[in-house]
């Protein structure tokens, strides 16, 4: 079956700075790729998925890129705020599958 | 259009009881997703079902639970005789036909005592 590993585990950045977490999957016929914001005790968010016909998708300051070949994709937070701070996962879909989701990473943006 | 609805959102339970955990779908959305989620872990597929139907049930255990979907209502995950280790946030998502996007629940926080 799939198999989603996501890095870093923990990530601390400067207000200001910018953030990337990186997620690799092994399905090469997996072709949706979200990325979900989960803040203490809440719901998980989506906040931008990307899918296998395209590279790169920009909302703002979020962005993912998707590298088919290697089979991995990154998601880019950039000029990050302290309400950034919250586990992020990514998750993996082949069409009408299940979802497969990475273990999570946990951001802290420090004052 | 009201987002996806669980309730009840904290049950508590003593060991050997059953829990049903309910989901209703945003409006117009016909697949439903059971996650799992122990405390500082990540979100654990259990099933994914459409009206009637079960699609995916290879992340639930095969005992003690079950999941359905009825025509009329909404979504339930049972646990029968639950346990310690049933402690657990429980998510659903709902989707539409033909969408990859699923939108989630607030969850149902399940204490076994």
């Amino acid at each position: 079956g799939e198999n989603v590993e996501q890095h870093p585990s923990t990530l601390s950045v400067q207000e200001g700075d910018s953030a990337v977490i990186k997620c690799t999957y092994s399905d090469s016929a997996s072709n949706y790729f979200p990325w979900y914001k989960q803040e203490l005790g809440k719901r998980p968010q989506l906040i931008i998925d990307i899918r296998s016909n395209v590279g790169e998708k920009k909302d703002q300051r979020i962005a993912v890129t998707l590298n088919k070949t290697a089979k991995h994709f990154s998601l880019h937070i950039t000029e990050t705020q302290p309400e950034d701070s919250a586990v992020y996962f990514c998750a993996v879909r082949r069409a009408g599958q299940n979802f497969v989701f990475g273990p999570g990473t946990r951001l802290s943006v420090l004052p | 259009n009201a987002g996806v609805m669980q309730n009840p959102r904290h049950l508590v339970r003593r060991r050997g009881q059953e829990a049903r955990l309910r989901c209703s779908p945003m409006k117009g959305h016909s697949h439903v997703y059971w996650y799992r989620q122990l405390p500082e872990e990540g979100l654990k597929f259990m099933v994914y079902l459409q009206k009637e139907n079960i699609i995916d049930e290879s992340g639930m255990p095969k005992e003690r639970f079950s999941a359905e979907f009825p025509k009329e209502g909404p979504s339930i995950l049972r646990i029968q005789q639950v346990v310690r280790g049933d402690s657990a946030a429980y998510f659903c998502a709902s989707s539409p036909v033909k969408s990859d996007t699923q939108y989630f629940g607030p969850g149902t926080r399940l204490t076994v005592l």
